[in-house]
């Protein structure tokens, strides 16, 4: 099982801001690596797919970056309606895993 | 537009088999290459992948509950469901349906159902 851990668990930021979070593979999965964005009451969103590629109607201040064990979720400028949880996921090999998600605080 | 809802009983008492249907719109589950799954988020906490449904038939487990889980596909109702059985508290969690192609991620999910695990 490929355990993905995440960091920081909480990240407290102010609207303009860059947040950088982390998302670390207990063994290469090379690029097989999503982001989701989860807000209360509802389900997780899907915003970064193989680790760099927006989907479909992801802003362009969401980027995602890495390969192998290291993987980052950027936000450029964190806007009022990007504070949320993010989770992140591979899909190397069964079974599927989720990292434990960061909180994006203000 | 695709659209996932689930649906099923939102308290089962300890020892017994919940049950969840996730009933899919706007689409065919006997579409090739396409995934069927099940995630679960206990309150406060995160995600918990449980399984998969390939379109067609194959399933694919968490190994920690292999051996209380199952998925299935109703194809004529364009249907797919889990059945956990023997469940405890620690079962209790929203229940996500989700769809996603072969080679790539959750694009479409369910709204979520609570399922609280209690006497």
């Amino acid at each position: 099982e490929v355990v993905l851990t995440q960091s920081p668990a909480t990240l407290s930021l102010s609207p303009g801001e860059r947040a950088t979070l982390s998302c670390r593979a207990g063994q290469s999965i090379d690029n097989h690596l999503a982001w989701y964005q989860q807000k209360p009451g509802q389900a997780p969103r899907l915003l970064i797919y193989d680790a760099s590629n927006r989907a479909t109607g992801t802003p362009a201040r969401f980027s995602g970056s890495g390969s192998g064990t290291d993987f980052t979720l950027t936000i450029s400028s964190l806007e009022p309606e990007d504070f949320a949880v993010y989770f992140c996921q591979h899909r190397s090999d069964w079974p599927l895993t989720f990292g434990g998600g960061t909180k994006v605080e203000v | 537009q695709l659209q996932l809802q689930e649906s099923g009983p939102g308290l089962v008492k300890p020892s017994e088999t919940l049950s969840l249907t996730c009933t899919v719109s706007g689409g065919s589950i006997s579409t090739s290459n396409y995934y069927w799954g099940w995630i679960r988020q206990p309150p406060g906490k995160g995600l918990e992948w449980i399984g998969s449904i390939f379109y067609s038939g194959n399933t694919y487990y968490y190994p920690s509950l292999k051996s209380r889980v199952t998925i299935s596909l109703d194809t004529p109702n364009n249907q797919f469901s889990l059945n956990l059985n023997s469940v405890t508290a620690a079962d209790t969690a929203v229940y996500y349906c989700a769809r996603r192609r072969s080679g790539s991620f959750y694009d479409y999910w369910g709204q979520g159902t609570l399922v609280t695990v209690s006497s």
